[in-house]
C-alpha cells in the first residue's frame, strides 16, 4: 500500500528566505506526483504536477523535483513571501487506474513572517 | 471561473439524519472524486467516477453512497449520519487522457460537516 509522508509538519521562516518542503512515498512505481497549496477554509489549488518520466517542474518561484528511485520529492520556494503562508500537500498517483490510486500526504503548514 | 462548486459550505446534522452533498464542475471533465479531510490524516478517497455512468469505491466508502447524475454533477449521500463522519468533504475533477491522467485535479472549496 502506498504511503506518503511530509516533513516537517510545520515550518516558520522570515520573509525572503528560500525553503524546501519534503515529500516521501513508499512505492516508487508512481505515475505522477502533484503539489497542492491549501489556504485555511479553502480547497486545494494545484501548483505543480511532475510525471514519472520528469525530474522537475518549475512555475515562477516554485520548483518541484522528483527522485522516483529514492521515493522523494521536494518543493523549493524561492524568496518566500507572507502570501506563501498556507498548507502544502503532495499527492502521488500510482499506476494507470483512476481515483483509487491517489494518495495524499498530511501536509506541511508554512508560515512566512513579515 | 467557477471550476468545481460544492454545496452546502457548512452543515450540522444529528446522528441518524441523512443528507446529500452536491458537486458540479463546468470544465467538461470526465473524472470526479469525493474526499474527506481529517486532521493529521490527509485526504482520503471516498468514491470516484471515472466517467459518466460509472462509480467506484475508494479507500473509505463505508457509510456513503454516490450518484453521477450527468457529466457535470457528482453527489455524495450520507444515509444515516454518524459522529465519525464529521469532516471536511472535498469534491475534485480531472480530465483523463489516453487511459491515464497527467492532468491535475481541480478541487472545490469543501463542505464542513458536523454530526452531533
Amino acid at each position: 500500500k502506498q504511503e506518503v509522508t511530509q516533513i516537517p509538519a510545520a515550518l516558520s521562516v522570515p520573509e525572503g528566505e528560500n525553503l524546501v518542503l519534503n515529500c516521501s512515498f513508499t512505492d516508487s512505481a508512481i505515475y505522477n506526483l502533484q503539489w497542492f497549496r491549501q489556504d485555511p477554509g479553502k480547497g486545494l489549488t494545484s501548483l505543480l504536477l511532475i510525471q514519472s518520466s520528469q525530474r522537475e517542474q518549475t512555475s515562477g518561484r516554485l520548483n518541484a523535483s522528483l527522485d522516483k528511485s529514492s521515493g522523494r520529492s521536494t518543493l523549493y520556494i524561492a524568496a518566500s513571501q507572507p502570501g506563501d503562508s498556507a498548507t502544502y500537500l503532495c499527492a502521488v498517483r500510482s499506476g494507470w487506474n483512476y481515483g483509487q490510486n491517489f494518495v495524499f500526504g498530511p501536509g506541511t503548514r508554512l508560515s512566512v513572517l513579515p | 471561473n467557477a471550476g468545481v462548486t460544492q454545496t452546502p459550505k457548512f452543515q450540522v446534522l444529528k446522528t441518524g439524519q441523512s443528507m446529500t452533498l452536491q458537486c458540479a464542475q463546468d470544465m467538461n471533465h470526465n473524472s470526479m472524486y469525493w474526499y474527506r479531510q481529517d486532521p493529521g490524516m490527509g485526504l482520503r478517497l471516498i468514491y470516484y467516477s471515472a466517467s459518466e455512468g460509472t462509480t467506484d469505491k475508494g479507500e473509505v466508502p463505508n457509510g456513503y453512497n454516490v450518484s453521477r447524475l450527468n457529466k457535470r454533477e457528482f453527489s455524495l449521500r450520507l444515509e444515516s449520519a454518524a459522529p465519525s463522519q464529521t469532516s471536511v468533504y472535498f469534491c475534485a475533477s480531472s480530465e483523463p487522457r489516453g487511459g491515464g491522467s497527467n492532468q491535475p485535479q481541480h478541487f472545490g472549496d469543501g463542505t464542513r460537516l458536523s454530526i452531533l
